[in-house]
C-alpha cells in the first residue's frame, strides 16, 4: 500500500532563505507526484505536476524534483518571502490508479519570519 | 481562470440533520471530488466522479452519499449527520484527458454538527 510522508511537519526559517521540503513515498511506481499549497481555513493549490517520466518541473521560484527510483521528491524555494508562509502537501497517483487514488501525504507547515 | 466553487464557507448543523453540501466546477472537468479534512489525519477522499451520474467509494464513504446529475456540480449529502462529521469539506475536479491528474480545489466548507 502506498504511503507517503512528509518530514518534517514544520519548518520555520528567516526570509531570504533558500529551502527544501521533502516527500517520500514508499511504491515507486507512480504515474505522477504533485505538489499544492494550503493557506490556513482555505483550499488547496496546485503548485506543480511532475510526470513519472519528468525529472523536475519549474514554476518561478518554485523548483520540483523526482527521482522513482529513491522514492523521494523535493520542492525547492528560492528566496523564501513572508507570503510564502503556508502548508505544502504533496500527492502521488500509482500507476494503474484512478485518480480516485491520489494519495497524500499530511504536509509541511512552513513559516518564513520577516 | 479554472474555479471550483463551494456553496457554503462555514455551516452549522445539528445531528441528525440531512445535510447537502453543493460544488461547482466551471471547466468541463470530467473528474470531480469530496476529501474530508482533519488535523492528524490529512486529506481522506470521501466519493468521486468521472463522468455524470457515475460515482464511486472512496476510503470514508460511511455515512455519506453523493449526486452528480449535471456535469459541473457535484454534491455530498450526509444523511443524517453526526458529531463525528465536524470537519473540512473540500471539492476538487480535473481532466481526464491532457494533464491528467493536476486538481483544482474549492475554497472548503468548513462544518460544523452539534
Amino acid at each position: 500500500k502506498q504511503e507517503v510522508t512528509q518530514i518534517p511537519a514544520a519548518l520555520s526559517v528567516p526570509e531570504g532563505e533558500n529551502l527544501v521540503l521533502n516527500c517520500s513515498f514508499t511504491d515507486s511506481a507512480i504515474y505522477n507526484l504533485q505538489w499544492f499549497r494550503q493557506d490556513p481555513g482555505k483550499g488547496l493549490t496546485s503548485l506543480l505536476l511532475i510526470q513519472s517520466s519528468q525529472r523536475e518541473q519549474t514554476s518561478g521560484r518554485l523548483n520540483a524534483s523526482l527521482d522513482k527510483s529513491s522514492g523521494r521528491s523535493t520542492l525547492y524555494i528560492a528566496a523564501s518571502q513572508p507570503g510564502d508562509s503556508a502548508t505544502y502537501l504533496c500527492a502521488v497517483i500509482n500507476y494503474g490508479g484512478s485518480q480516485g487514488n491520489l494519495i497524500f501525504g499530511k504536509g509541511t507547515k512552513l513559516s518564513v519570519k520577516p | 481562470d479554472v474555479k471550483v466553487t463551494q456553496s457554503s464557507r462555514y455551516l452549522v448543523k445539528r445531528t441528525g440533520e440531512k445535510v447537502f453540501l453543493e460544488c461547482v466546477q466551471d471547466m468541463d472537468h470530467e473528474n470531480m471530488f469530496w476529501y474530508r479534512q482533519d488535523p492528524g489525519l490529512g486529506l481522506r477522499l470521501i466519493y468521486f466522479s468521472y463522468d455524470v451520474k457515475m460515482k464511486e467509494k472512496g476510503d470514508i464513504p460511511e455515512g455519506y452519499s453523493v449526486s452528480r446529475e449535471k456535469k459541473e456540480r457535484f454534491s455530498l449529502i450526509l444523511e443524517s449527520a453526526s458529531t463525528n462529521q465536524t470537519s473540512m469539506y473540500l471539492c476538487a475536479s480535473s481532466f481526464s484527458g491532457q494533464g491528467v491528474g493536476k486538481l483544482f480545489f474549492g475554497s472548503g466548507t468548513q462544518l460544523s454538527v452539534l
